[in-house]
């Protein structure tokens, strides 16, 4: 397994537009969460999902927003009408959660970078 | 709601030297993980120390090292023998162990590190 893989790394889209972001996680992880980041901040916590369930939706995550894990794989995250303050970096990570599992956190991809002219 | 505050925006150390990261958190749990993770420039998020909160004993990673106080609600990271590897934006974060939100990660503000030789 070679990591959490998000697609694609850059994309640049003029405002209003629909963008789709992919993350696959790593196959055994159980768990897929959506941050988002901006330059020089910390990680917003979006979304998450256990399997292909939604259990937890941010605030930050208005109704142009939409998360989904078919059949609990990878993972899309689409925006709607997109807007200049959408610019961020969007990180998808993965973990493997239940008992008696030893938590070590969470494995990050490398992050879509969106920018929104 | 859980909050992480690294008061720290910028710290800068001398290669072969030691550094430490300040980060104080708020919760309510009493069962919770702490992390201390590493972003070096365009790249991934990465692990660096893990720490939950029912040990007493301070969690050691070769050159890395935790002061953990609960009752104060600090969890500091030492770097000893920096290295110009170390370089990046280092952030702190919580997770509950259970309940409410479990799995959610919250990130401080992040401090960036520099190494000079």
């Amino acid at each position: 397994d070679t990591g959490v893989s998000q697609d694609p790394r850059h994309k640049i889209t003029k405002r209003g537009q629909n963008v789709t972001f992919r993350c696959d996680p790593i196959s055994e992880h159980n768990r897929l969460y959506w941050y988002r980041q901006t330059l020089g901040q910390g990680p917003e916590f979006l979304t998450y999902f256990q399997n292909e369930a939604q259990l937890e939706k941010s605030r930050l995550l208005s109704d142009r927003f939409s998360a989904e894990r078919p059949k609990g794989s990878f993972s899309t995250l689409e925006i709607q009408r997109t807007e200049q303050g959408d610019s961020a970096m969007y990180l998808c990570a993965s973990s493997l959660e239940g008992r008696g599992r030893t938590n070590y956190g969470y494995t990050f991809g490398s992050g879509t970078r969106l920018t929104v002219v | 709601a859980q909050t992480v505050t690294q008061s720290q925006p910028e710290m800068s150390v001398q290669e072969a030297e030691t550094v430490t990261l300040s980060c104080t958190y708020d919760t309510s749990e009493s069962d919770y993980y702490l992390f201390w993770y590493k972003q070096p420039p365009s790249r991934q998020m990465i692990l660096v120390i893990r720490q939950e909160a029912y040990k007493q004993q301070n969690a050691t990673e070769n050159r890395f090292s935790v002061n953990f106080q609960k009752a104060a609600k600090s969890f500091s990271l030492k770097i000893s023998d920096s290295q110009l590897g170390d370089a990046a934006m280092y952030f702190c974060a919580y997770r509950n162990a259970g309940g409410t939100s479990y799995g959610k990660l919250t990130f401080g503000q992040g401090t960036i590190l520099t190494v000079h030789p």
